[in-house]
């Protein structure tokens, strides 16, 4: 079936190291994706989006690919900090069954080492 | 603004009562969003709302589940009988975009159900 998923569910960096957080789709239709992160007994937290006309999309020390050819998302985030430590959700809008749904992928787990 | 609150924080209550959750989005906001969140299924969207309006309920997982707003300042989620497999943190986001689904949704700490 369709579906959003991660290719790691966890990863481990090193303080000041660049990371990347993976993410594929299975739907051609998809035409918008968000990044969240969520904090040890938080609500996640949105990071940044991208339409499915764009590529690329930066924010403050993150960087949102899209790959349509190979329906692949990913997150990179720069200079990682210990407070980047978090699991880190991608979401697709698609539709379904006739209805707009939000649906988002199972987290990755980010771990920074000091 | 205080962002999104959720009440209670924490709910331990026992199969077959009723259980009931507490949101108030932020001011301004005008489309609120119920998610619930367990180890197994990951974050699910089970309601959402625009204007106080029910827009896809299509996520509630029974007919145990039910949602209301209302009013733009306040929304409940019920459940009615509660089950053990009911037991999960449910969030509560809002967020104002012309285009519902899209933009940033601002989530609230959310609430940790334990059906026993």
């Amino acid at each position: 079936g369709e579906s959003v998923g991660l290719h790691l569910p966890t990863l481990s960096v090193q303080e000041g190291d660049n990371s990347i957080i993976n993410c594929a789709y299975s739907n051609s239709a998809s035409d918008y994706f968000i990044w969240y992160k969520q904090e040890s007994g938080k609500g996640p937290q949105f990071i940044i989006d991208i339409r499915s006309n764009m590529d690329k999309r930066q924010g403050q020390r993150v960087t949102v690919l899209l790959n349509k050819t190979v329906k692949h998302l990913s997150l990179q985030i720069a200079a990682t900090q210990p407070g980047d430590s978090a699991v880190y959700f991608c979401a697709e809008k698609r539709r379904i069954q006739g209805a707009q749904k939000l649906v988002f992928g199972q987290g990755t787990r980010l771990t920074i080492n000091p | 603004d205080a962002g999104v609150i959720q009440s209670p924080r924490h709910e331990v209550t026992e199969m077959g009562q009723e259980v009931t959750l507490r949101c108030k989005p932020i001011s301004g906001h005008n489309s609120l969003f119920w998610y619930r969140q367990t180890m197994m299924r990951g974050l699910e969207l089970l309601i959402y709302f625009n204007n106080n309006v029910p827009i896809d309920d299509s996520g509630m997982p029974e007919d145990r589940f039910s949602a209301k707003m209302p009013n733009a300042s306040f929304s409940t989620l019920k459940i009615q009988p509660s089950e053990p497999r009911d037991s999960a943190v449910y969030f509560c986001a809002s967020s104002f975009d012309p285009d519902i689904l899209r933009g940033e949704q601002y989530f609230g700490p959310g609430t940790r159900l334990t059906v026993t």
